[in-house]
């Protein structure tokens, strides 16, 4: 089945650096997401990708989807404590525009900031 | 508040027996998916439904089966439990099957398995 290889396992920084975190794929996605899920809480989407070469803003966060469409990378500039979490990458597989629902999961990146 | 509501949030039982997990979707939404987070297999997802017939079929076992319901929400049976099941389950919403759309997760009902 597929694979998605997440890099770093994870991170310990300092508030107010940047962070970069990537994913790699043995096979091609249509759609490149990334999740951060908070302790006990489900996963909550940050940031969607639809086009290869796409790079997509939301606030500090910013994601790029490769152009092979078997990688992805999100950057988060000038972290803050809030940003703690484990942050997964997803890709969706896609059939004529209809989503399988099948998101499959990087193995999440644990990030940790120190005020 | 992802608006998705699993039950019961969190259940303890024993090997061998039989759990239903539920999930009530955003208010709209006709897809439903199930999702396992473990430890050693990290999130998997297990099932889509959309507006009552199965979808999509990942790594579910024979063990485990769902359905969703006229009122779009949804239960997942997980029975004869083994220790491996011990999981946090995840369902998630959405409103249709377009790849455009974000997929709301719920809360999750966290199985312990002793």
């Amino acid at each position: 089945g597929q694979q998605l290889n997440q890099s770093p396992q994870s991170m310990f920084i300092q508030e107010g650096e940047d962070v970069s975190m990537n994913c790699t794929s043995s096979s091609i996605f249509n759609t490149w997401l990334w999740y951060k899920q908070d302790p006990g809480e489900g996963p909550v989407l940050l940031i969607a990708l639809y086009k290869a070469g796409e790079l997509t803003s939301n606030g500090r966060l910013t994601a790029q989807f490769g152009i092979t469409r078997k990688d992805s990378f999100l950057n988060i500039s000038a972290s803050i404590p809030s940003d703690v979490g484990i942050y997964f990458c997803a890709g969706l597989e896609n059939a004529g525009g209809t989503s399988y629902g099948k998101l499959t999961f990087g193995q999440g990146t644990i990030l940790t900031v120190h005020p | 508040d992802s608006g998705v509501t699993q039950t019961p949030k969190h259940l303890i039982t024993a090997t061998g027996q039989r759990v239903t997990l539920r999930c009530s979707p955003r208010s709209g939404d006709l897809s439903v998916y199930w999702y396992q987070q473990s430890l050693d297999q990290g999130l998997q997802f297990l099932i889509h439904y959309y507006n009552g017939e199965e979808r999509a079929k990942g790594n579910i076992l024979e063990r485990f089966s769902a359905q969703q319901f006229p009122d779009l929400h949804s239960e997942l049976n997980l029975s004869s439990l083994e220790l491996g099941d011990s999981a946090l389950y995840f369902c998630a919403s959405s409103p249709g099957t377009s790849v455009k759309e974000t997929q709301y997760f719920g809360p999750g009902t966290r199985l312990l398995v002793l």
